[in-house]
């Protein structure tokens, strides 16, 4: 199967930070990744897909950019409501497989 | 609106079955890939199973393969997930997860349903 790698796994920011998390896949993947963001007691929702595109309804300070093995989900201007857990997940398999998790917490 | 929710879920004991349901609404059921995906408490996110729109493609994750059983009933626009022989590690929320049919990654989620295996 293949192996995502998150990082970090959690971070600590303040309000208006510029935010960058990396996946990193044990094998190329095209652009088949997708990164979730998810709040306690709710369900992952999607904000990047194929990589770079914006889901909508997305704001526009997340941005996704990599191709391959080497990925990163990008918040321009962390906002209050972005503290959050992000995860990745590569669909170029058939077994999918996200990638650990990170926690954005409030610095 | 697309719309997915989950029943089944509770508490079992270790070597008990359970079998969840997703409803689905808001959209050609019969047209989409679905998936399970689950969630351990205070852990991440799981990839479980998937199955195609016609039940034609069938895959498990290797922690439930032999276990657990993906089938789904376009006709009753429903998606299901029979669990047999639960351990205590499959303890954890359990979504059912719309495949986007371009992208093929999820694109809708329901609220999830708890499942506890304990004595």
């Amino acid at each position: 199967d293949i192996q995502m790698t998150q990082s970090p796994s959690s971070l600590s920011a303040s309000v208006g930070d510029r935010v960058t998390i990396t996946c990193r896949a044990s094998q190329g993947i095209r652009n088949d990744l997708g990164w979730y963001q998810q709040k306690p007691g709710k369900a992952p929702k999607r904000l990047i897909y194929a990589a770079s595109s914006l889901q909508s309804g997305v704001p526009s300070r997340f941005s996704g950019s990599g191709s391959g093995t080497e990925f990163t989900l990008t918040i321009s201007s962390l906002q209050p409501e972005d503290f959050a857990t992000y995860y990745c997940l590569q669909h170029n398999s058939y077994h999918l497989t996200f990638g650990g998790g990170t926690k954005v917490e409030i610095k | 609106e697309v719309q997915l929710v989950e029943s089944g879920g509770g508490l079992v004991k270790p070597g008990g079955s359970l079998r969840l349901s997703c409803a689905a609404s808001g959209f050609t059921f019969s047209s989409y890939s679905m998936n399970w995906v689950r969630q351990a408490p205070g852990k991440g996110l799981e990839w479980v199973s998937s199955i195609s729109s016609s039940s034609s493609y069938i895959y498990y994750a290797d922690s439930v393969k032999g276990r657990f059983t993906i089938s789904r009933d376009n006709a009753k626009n429903s998606l299901y997930l029979q669990m047999n022989s639960l351990r205590a590690e499959d303890t954890a929320v359990y979504y059912c997860a719309r495949v986007s049919p371009r992208i093929r990654d999820f694109d809708y989620w329901g609220q999830g349903t708890l499942v506890t295996v304990s004595s």
